[in-house]
């Protein structure tokens, strides 16, 4: 079965640097997302992103955050200069159509560490 | 906004014991209604989900029944095994697309 895919599944980072996660979809969805998780707490919408822009955004999601479709495969995720509370787990998802019974398929997830 | 609120855990239980784990939304409109599992250290797998009032949606002995006039759908499994042990996220989508998730119940099953 077609799976979504992310890497790294662990990401180290000192405060301040700018990190890349980076997401394939499953290739004939359209509808991309990212997700995080921080430790214990509630999986939380970051951005959804459709046609080659964003479709809707949380508060979350500031200007230090952005999000690519660099080439047909891949989706990323960048955060120009990491906090020591961006440290989460972050999940990609694809969804095969804009219907909202399509269920999201997720990644499983890179561990983001800011140091 | 939309929302949803599940039991809180952790929940332990002994293999073959009965699972209920509560779950209730508030959206407007007409939610679709998903349950995703996570097992230590992997992502969250769909598990089941319903599209409209009164569907039940099943899959590896779980099921899940879609309640309008309670706004609710509880995920239960009628006997546990220790390879139930996850953490389970109810969730829900509808007009804007996003999904909208619980906190999280975690579930450990012992032998």
């Amino acid at each position: 079965e077609p799976e979504v895919t992310q890497t790294p599944s662990h990401q180290v980072t000192q405060m301040g640097q700018e990190v890349i996660l980076r997401c394939v979809p499953i290739s004939n969805h359209l509808y991309f997302y990212w997700y995080r998780q921080i430790l214990g707490q509630k999986v939380e919408f970051l951005v959804s992103f459709y046609n080659n822009e964003i479709s809707e955004k949380s508060e979350i999601f500031d200007d230090q955050f952005s999000v690519e479709r660099p080439d047909g495969s891949n989706f990323t995720l960048k955060i120009r200069s990491t906090k020591l509370e961006d440290s989460a787990m972050y999940f990609c998802a694809s969804r095969e159509t804009g219907n909202y019974n399509s269920p999201l398929h997720f990644g499983n997830g890179t561990r983001l560490t800011v140091t | 906004g939309d929302s949803v609120t599940q039991m809180e855990g952790p929940v332990t239980l002994s293999e073959e014991a009965f699972l209920t784990i509560n779950c209730t939304y508030t959206a407007t409109g007409y939610p679709s209604l998903f349950w995703y599992v996570q097992y230590p250290g992997e992502g969250l797998q769909l598990l089941l989900k319903a599209t409209k009032a009164d569907d039940k949606g099943s899959n590896k002995g779980f099921e899940a029944t879609y309640r309008k006039e309670t706004t609710s759908f509880h995920l239960e499994k009628g006997s546990v095994q220790v390879s139930d042990s996850a953490v389970y996220f109810c969730a829900l989508s509808s007009a804007d697309y996003k999904l909208s998730f619980g906190a999280g119940t975690t579930v450990t099953v012992r032998a």
